[in-house]
């Protein structure tokens, strides 16, 4: 069954503080995306990953970066963590975009910066 | 502005009752996905439906490609239900970035 997890589940920063979020996934997807969620603004594009060495930027990616080391890890890093970073992040992976296909979102990453 | 648009944004129904969903999108789209978010924040694909009628059990979504527009039809609505409907499209071009809507939150009552 396809999976996706992150971790931590929960985490609270300090403001100026470093922040890498992890997602791990089973799938052997492709793709793999990071999505911030907040009231009013729905799910938002941070970073994407094509495969393995790739980056892409998304909508929103001021402030974060992202890395994928191999094909089931894509992480996302916040080097100077703000308190308008506080959100909930979801990682999701993907592949060949087509009617057949979907994306496999994670549990989420509950983050608050202090 | 908001490129996908759902409505309502809101909804409460009684068990049983059938449930309606709007999408509409802004620009092309050569792919769109309904994605159910429980209350307890977990994101799960319904279905994909670009163009088309397509069903998966009570589940029915109607996508009209030229008029930017498609709905998710719940029939016999469950308490089990309830939750956050989201709806998605590709930005035309880049059929692996995906844009969603605000949602529809939906409350079935017993």
């Amino acid at each position: 069954e396809a999976a996706v997890t992150q971790s931590p589940r929960n985490k609270v920063a300090v403001t100026g503080g470093k922040v890498t979020l992890s997602c791990n996934q089973t799938n052997n997807h492709n793709n793999m995306y990071w999505y911030r969620q907040d009231t009013g603004h729905g799910l938002r594009l941070i970073h994407y990953s094509y495969g393995a060495g790739s980056t892409e930027k998304g909508d929103i990616p001021d402030g974060y970066k992202a890395s994928r080391p191999s094909q089931e890890n894509f992480s996302l890093i916040l080097e100077l963590a703000t308190p308008s970073q506080t959100s909930v992040y979801f990682c999701a992976s993907g592949d060949h975009w087509g009617s057949q296909n979907t994306l496999y979102f994670g549990a989420g990453t509950r983050l608050s910066v202090l | 502005g908001q490129q996908v648009q759902q409505s309502p944004s809101s909804l409460v129904l009684q068990e049983g009752e059938n449930a309606e969903l709007q999408c509409n999108f802004s620009s092309t789209a050569t792919q769109l996905q309904w994605f159910y978010q429980s209350p307890g924040g977990s994101l799960v694909s319904l279905l994909s439906n670009p163009s088309g009628t397509k069903h998966t059990g009570r589940l029915t979504s109607t996508t009209v490609t030229k008029e930017r527009r498609s709905s998710l039809h719940i029939s016999s609505s469950q308490t089990t239900d309830s939750g956050t409907y989201l709806c998605a499209i590709d930005r035309e071009g880049n059929t692996r970035k995906l844009i969603f809507g605000l949602g529809t939150t939906l409350q079935v009552q017993p």
